[in-house]
């Protein structure tokens, strides 16, 4: 079956530690993207990738990197310079012709700071 | 920038009951329109997608409207189960293959 996977499920983070959380889609999909949700609040992009090898910023970028090496893979490292780290994260990916499907989700990363 | 509001924030509603769920944005330049679920700690799910020339889709109990020249959609739910308590966000897609979500409404069906 065609989705996304994210791994790990659970991911827990010391303090000043990088951590990389893995985003794989088998869709064909051309466009993928990180979101940031807190508790009781909206999504919140992060990153996203039209194409291979180029991404572009979204809302809250600081202290986060991506890179897009394939079309499956979009993996998100979170850095020691993101202060507030503690979130669940979800990757997404969508065609790139408007007129698609629209957004597919992946069952989200939990990470937490301890 | 696109603003994507839903109301209400939380709804509360005895089982068996119909219910509305509102989605309203700022700017009337999508392609389309996606509905989601989100149960706790899980991730999204698809629900319905309306294109921009479409003005309702139906799947099962659900029903989603789309009027874009007023920046509105609603998600109809008939005969609400206790299995529908979840968040419901919206999602519209525009100029950029950008998306901008709602921040949702949680909804409890009381048994």
């Amino acid at each position: 079956d065609g989705g996304i996977t994210q791994s790990p499920k659970y991911l827990f983070r010391k303090e000043g530690q990088n951590v990389t959380l893995s985003c794989e889609q088998n869709l064909n999909h051309d466009a993928m993207y990180w979101y940031r949700q807190d508790p009781g609040q909206g999504l919140r992009l992060i990153y996203y990738s039209q194409i291979v090898n180029d991404f572009q910023k979204g809302d809250i970028a600081e202290g986060y990197s991506v890179s897009r090496e394939k079309k499956e893979s979009f993996p998100l490292t979170v850095t020691s310079a993101q202060k507030n780290p503690t979130a669940f994260y979800l990757c997404a990916s969508s065609t790139s012709d408007p007129r698609g499907y629209g957004y597919t989700f992946g069952s989200g990363t939990r990470l937490t700071v301890v | 920038k696109q603003e994507v509001t839903q109301i209400p924030a939380a709804l509360s509603v005895p089982e068996g009951e119909n219910l509305v769920l509102n989605c309203s944005f700022t700017d009337s330049a999508i392609y389309n329109l996606q509905w989601f679920r989100q149960d706790p700690g899980k991730g999204l799910t698809s629900l319905l997608l309306i294109q921009s020339s479409q003005r309702e889709q139906t799947s099962g109990r659900l029903n989603a409207s789309l009027d874009k020249s007023s920046g509105r959609s609603t998600l109809y739910i008939a005969a609400s189960q206790p299995g529908d308590s979840a968040t419901y966000l919206c999602a519209v897609r525009g100029p950029g293959n950008q998306f901008y979500f709602g921040t949702g409404t949680s909804l409890t069906v009381i048994p």
